[in-house]
């Protein structure tokens, strides 16, 4: 079956600019998450969607960050006036709810100019 | 808060060498410990995991054993294979949460 879709997957973009991330989870999962795997940083966690809860923000790095998940499916994380440190790749992932593992897609990567 | 601990890389070993890439971590309750590997041009993949103290995870030949007592995941091999070379991370997701908290991660090159 299809695995967790990513797009676009290169993003070159100037600092300043918003951008949209977009992520289609694997069918049924209803969890999701972000992650951001970035040279200085590592992998870390920015946001997970479980269902109609609340999503947990707790690693969302500032207000310029934010994502929705419309329709319990595909998810945005948008950002807005881009910095130089946003540059990353930004990783998404889906699970079935409270399971483990979490499957991941292949990633956007963002470059600021 | 959670943390994870590995080895920092780059590892490099020859063809058929035993394999070690020590992980640590540092949580309250019982975390559940995984392998992540991402092969060259891949996303991630789980390697292998573990649910609880002294439970052990294997895959492709890779073992890693849930040590509570010293808080450890090491991730071993006994002969390696060139198509073993990738980076490879190890995580946690804490008791009640989903989120993963990963390590560093360690570069793995395989000469032939």
């Amino acid at each position: 079956g299809a695995g967790v879709s990513q797009s676009p997957s290169n993003k070159v973009t100037e600092k300043g600019k918003d951008v949209e991330l977009r992520c289609d989870p694997i069918s049924g999962h209803t969890a999701l998450y972000w992650y951001r795997q970035s040279l200085g940083q590592g992998l870390e966690f920015l946001i997970y969607f479980q269902g109609n809860s609340a999503p947990d923000k707790s690693g969302l790095p500032s207000d310029r960050f934010s994502a929705e998940r419309t329709g319990g499916s595909v998810s945005t994380l948008t950002i807005q006036r881009t910095q130089q440190e946003d540059s990353a790749v930004y990783l998404c992932a889906s699970s079935f709810p409270e399971e483990q593992p979490q499957h991941f897609g292949d990633g956007t990567r963002l470059s600021i100019l | 808060g959670d943390s994870v601990t590995q080895m920092e890389g780059p590892v490099t070993l020859s063809e058929e060498a035993f394999l070690t890439i020590n992980c640590t971590y540092t949580a309250t309750g019982y975390p559940s410990l995984f392998w992540y590997v991402q092969y060259p041009g891949e996303g991630l993949q789980l390697l292998l995991k573990a649910t609880k103290a002294d439970d052990k995870g294997s895959n492709k030949g890779f073992e890693a054993t849930y040590r509570k007592e010293t808080t450890s995941f090491h991730l071993e091999k006994g002969s390696v294979q060139v198509s073993d070379s990738a980076v490879y991370f190890c995580a946690l997701s804490a008791w009640g949460a989903q989120k993963l908290v990963f390590g560093q991660g360690t570069r793995l090159t395989i000469n032939p």
